[in-house]
């Protein structure tokens, strides 16, 4: 089953605007990233963060944690056309990196 | 090369018949992983390879489903009498190196079972 839930499900924006994407996930963690899929094929990781790292920034991209609700937000700002893309949270469970476990992934469209 | 490669990138075939999926993970990486993803949906896990380790195979839906690894090199997954629900994509991933927690995946092979 899905560790992780994001929401929403799909969501359009207009090129400029801030893109914000939720993740839930269910059980404790040692670490969250975020990943992009480009046209159903292979991931490229953006970003990291460790369960005791409450926010974190690289780029255009800023990702905050909150371990007690089991959550994290991905946050795009100034959005460009480049960006659309699925965006998925995948949780590492097992504070060894063996295991990822991936949510169902927001459609972002930014649109011109 | 540089990054992990997959092939072939698409494969049609008849319900009943045997597949062979290859993955050619970033050399040096000890961890290889294999997903399977169906339209519209996140990433299934289905089996990981560290080192020489017994692999996790935990997420392989049958029998039908096997993968092997030679070391630390290739890796094949084969579906044995593949069925229509078969039909998805089917990521690899390798990690290893100095970005020790990150996946890097290979483009991707799809699938479909007329």
């Amino acid at each position: 089953s899905q560790q992780g839930e994001e929401d929403p499900q799909a969501l359009s924006i207009q090129e400029g605007e801030n893109a914000t994407m939720n993740c839930s996930y269910k059980t404790s963690i040692n670490n969250l990233q975020w990943y992009r899929q480009n046209s159903g094929r292979g991931l490229v990781h953006l970003i990291l963060i460790r369960s005791n790292e409450r926010e974190k920034h690289s780029g255009r991209l800023r990702v905050t944690l909150d371990t007690s609700k089991k959550s994290s937000s991905l946050l795009i700002t100034a959005s460009r056309a480049a960006d659309t893309a699925s965006y998925f949270c995948a949780t590492d469970a097992s504070g060894t990196a063996s295991k990822l476990t991936f949510g169902t992934g927001t459609r972002l469209q930014v649109t011109l | 090369g540089a990054g992990v490669s997959q092939s072939p990138s698409n494969k049609v075939t008849e319900k009943g018949k045997d597949v062979e999926l290859r993955c050619d993970p970033i050399s040096g990486h000890t961890a290889l992983y294999w997903y399977r993803q169906r339209l519209g949906q996140g990433l299934e896990f289905l089996i990981y390879f560290q080192g020489n380790s017994a692999p996790d195979k935990s997420g392989l839906p049958s029998d039908r489903f096997s993968a092997e690894r030679t070391g630390e090199s290739v890796s094949t997954l084969t579906i044995q009498r593949t069925q229509q629900e078969d039909s998805a994509v089917y990521l690899c991933a390798s990690r290893g190196g100095f970005s020790y927690n990150e996946q890097f995946f290979g483009p991707g092979t799809r699938l479909t079972v007329l």
